[in-house]
């Protein structure tokens, strides 16, 4: 069975830092693109970052670009989003997602998020 | 950035209603088009992809069509359990922009 289990989300202040992990398991990770999702309470999802299996290609919605950095360890079947500058509009869930297949393909698999709260 | 625009936003059904929602792309995204659906409090579920390929699971009740820019998410009966919000994703390049949702409600 697949499954995605986040951590690392809390309570942070404007301007702080906070490090996502997402570790997947029942699957060969290292052979699939993950992406990191959030959704806004009461909003709608919002795709942030996608990774490729090999974690040579990146790429970011422009709302996050500079501020926050995807990366993942194959070794440790594990995906991390690294947030700085962080604002109180980054206060939302914050989801990992595995692609279907590799290529170009929707995200099939979702964790079941973690919530991160920027506020002083 | 290719922007996805959903309509409507919400829209009020009863059961075994026929519903349908739009999605436009602002450029040609080919087939590569997906609908979800999103129960209050639960996770995004993948409901379709490549514009009309229904994923495993999922009843027969949906389906997708269209192409290029244009795309429609269709329940041809609607049930109980299809109460939800439902957004279209474009994911033939990064960033895999989603539309803003429309948000099914019951009559």
């Amino acid at each position: 069975e697949v499954q995605l289990v986040e951590s690392g989300g809390g309570l942070v202040q404007p301007g702080g830092s906070l490090r996502l992990s997402c570790v997947g398991s029942g699957f060969s990770f290292s052979t699939y693109e993950m992406n990191w999702v959030r959704q806004a309470p009461g909003k709608g999802l919002e795709y942030l970052a996608y990774i490729g299996h090999d974690g040579r290609t990146e790429y970011y919605a422009d709302s996050i670009k500079g501020r926050f950095t995807v990366s993942r360890d194959n070794a440790k079947n594990s995906l991390f989003l690294q947030m700085d500058s962080l604002r109180a509009d980054d206060t939302a869930i914050y989801y990992c997602a595995r692609d279907m297949w590799g290529g170009a393909t929707p995200q099939e698999y979702w964790g079941q998020g973690t919530l991160v709260t920027v506020s002083s | 950035d290719i922007q996805m625009t959903q309509s409507p936003s919400s829209l009020s059904a009863s059961v075994g209603d026929r519903v349908t929602i739009t999605c436009r792309a602002s450029q040609g995204i080919s087939h590569y088009l997906a609908w979800y659906q999103q129960k209050p409090g639960k996770v995004p579920k993948l409901l379709i992809y490549d514009v009309s390929t229904l994923q495993s699971g999922v009843p027969s009740r949906f389906s997708g069509s269209g192409s290029g820019t244009d795309f429609t998410l269709t329940i041809s009966s609607l049930q109980p359990e299809d109460f939800a919000t439902y957004y279209c994703q474009r994911y033939n390049s990064a960033p895999r922009t989603f539309g803003q949702g429309t948000r099914v409600e019951i009559k």
